[in-house]
């Protein structure tokens, strides 16, 4: 089976400042899916980031970036620039590639703040 | 597209009665997943369906939970008796085929059982 795990229950961050979400994982697969998704107090899920492991280039999307160490089965989330409308919940997700869709397992989430 | 639709986006029901919750996913997506939210456990999976036909429900806690994917483009999820530890956030997700995609989320539902 496989875990997934946010050691940051809350961070906090300055507006226009950079921070970084941690997430590590744990699996015996070798072909997989990673995401980071963002809940914001309407709780819809929103998907921020998506990274194939087969992949050694890390996934970029405007100020979202992601560090992905493969061999250290980490998945970092950097918010460059944040803004107030990045304060959310954020999961870290693991999907298994299969011969079908597979569901995703989530971490347990860190609270961003961001501060004016 | 809509997006994925949940109903109802509240309910508050007293303990031993029956709760519906209710989702139509996006058009054309095969997959449909059922997850759970809590403070204490996070994001957890129910069950899933493809093409309507349940594949995993080993998440599913107890028998008073059920589900059911009658057609494309809607499913129930069921539980009878509710109790308080029930309360939770219900989010049903869909996904196309094929693609190995991620899902795609409706807005959930806040279940209070009191």
């Amino acid at each position: 089976a496989q875990t997934v795990t946010q050691s940051q229950p809350e961070m906090s961050v300055q507006e226009a400042e950079t921070v970084t979400l941690s997430c590590t994982y744990d699996t015996s697969e070798n072909n997989y899916y990673l995401f980071w998704y963002k809940q914001p107090p309407s709780r819809q899920m929103i998907l921020v980031i998506r990274q194939e492991a087969y992949k050694q280039q890390n996934a970029t999307e405007n100020r979202f970036s992601v560090n992905f160490q493969k061999a250290a089965k980490s998945f970092s989330l950097k918010i460059s620039d944040s803004q107030l409308g990045d304060t959310a919940m954020y999961f870290c997700a693991f999907m298994k590639k299969g011969v079908g869709n597979t569901p995703l397992v989530f971490g347990k989430g860190t609270r961003l703040s961001v501060i004016a | 597209d809509a997006g994925v639709i949940q109903s109802p986006r509240h309910e508050v029901t007293e303990m031993g009665q029956e709760v519906t919750l209710r989702c139509k996913p996006i058009s054309g997506h095969d997959y449909l997943f059922w997850y759970r939210q809590t403070m204490m456990r996070g994001l957890e999976l129910l069950i899933y369906f493809n093409n309507n036909v349940p594949i995993d429900d080993s998440g599913m806690p107890e028998d008073r939970f059920s589900a059911k994917m009658p057609n494309a483009s809607f499913s129930t999820l069921k539980i009878q008796p509710s109790e308080p530890r029930d309360s939770a956030v219900y989010f049903c997700a869909s996904s196309p085929a094929g693609a190995n995609t991620e899902a795609f989320f409706g807005q959930g539902t806040r279940l209070t059982v009191v």
